[in-house]
């Protein structure tokens, strides 16, 4: 596609809860980035991917945070056992030249835990 | 550390006017800095972008500065209009090799423009 679709756009869960977020970058681009916008404008940056790989995880609360790019399926961010913290606007981009390039950002899923 | 500090936090102007919004980084090296614009529940979207080279780069009534030397860019908006109210956010790549990297935010500056 022509743009970075989210989905969910809204997601509700109790605490403690698994939450699951998916994201199908532009066809083309190989690199894939999750963010985690807190706050106003706060971006934490989480996990990155080249393809199916991971590329830089330094940003994932390894705990409880998982992500995966697999051939042919959207790009996936599960968050097991949710926590009041992780309640957030989690954004993915997706860029055909990796940090050098243009990051298309899509249109984020609000995970809110309650 | 790496960080993006962006001024003013938040502005009011009127329509019409112009204004100009900075940003200030400590990431070196870096690969490129851009400038985004973020409307309310909206994901953001690509202004400008610019290398390390590039002193100015203009996008419609958008334009964008950069001094490497100084680590500033400003972002400066002409003839402002109701639409442009929204977040513009400074961002900076640090330049590791190339690869897929985290991007280095700031918090943003958030922009109302009144009628």
């Amino acid at each position: 596609g022509e743009e970075v679709a989210q989905t969910p756009k809204h997601l509700v869960r109790g605490e403690g809860q698994k939450a699951k977020l998916y994201c199908a970058p532009i066809k083309g681009h190989s690199y894939v980035f999750w963010y985690q916008q807190v706050l106003k404008n706060e971006f934490k940056f989480l996990i990155s991917f080249q393809n199916e790989n991971v590329f830089d995880e330094t940003g994932m609360p390894k705990e409880r945070f998982s992500a995966k790019c697999l051939p042919n399926s959207p790009c996936s961010l599960e968050i097991q056992a949710t926590k009041l913290e992780d309640s957030a606007v989690y954004f993915c981009a997706s860029s055909q030249l990796g940090q050098g390039g243009e990051a298309f950002f899509g249109q984020g899923t609000r995970l809110t835990v309650v | 550390k790496n960080q993006v500090e962006q001024s003013p936090q938040s502005l009011i102007i009127l329509e019409g006017k112009n204004c100009t919004l900075q940003c200030n980084y400590t990431v070196s090296p870096f690969s490129n800095l851009r400038w985004y614009k973020q409307d309310t529940g909206r994901g953001p979207v690509s202004l400008t972008i610019m290398t390390f080279s590039e002193n100015t780069k203009s996008n419609g009534r958008y334009t964008a500065t950069l001094d490497a030397d100084t680590k500033q860019s400003s972002l400066h908006i002409t003839a402002s209009q109701l639409s442009d109210s929204a977040s513009y956010i400074c961002v900076v790549t640090p330049y590791s090799g190339g690869g897929a990297d985290g991007l280095t935010f700031g918090k943003g500056t958030h922009l109302i423009i009144q009628p």
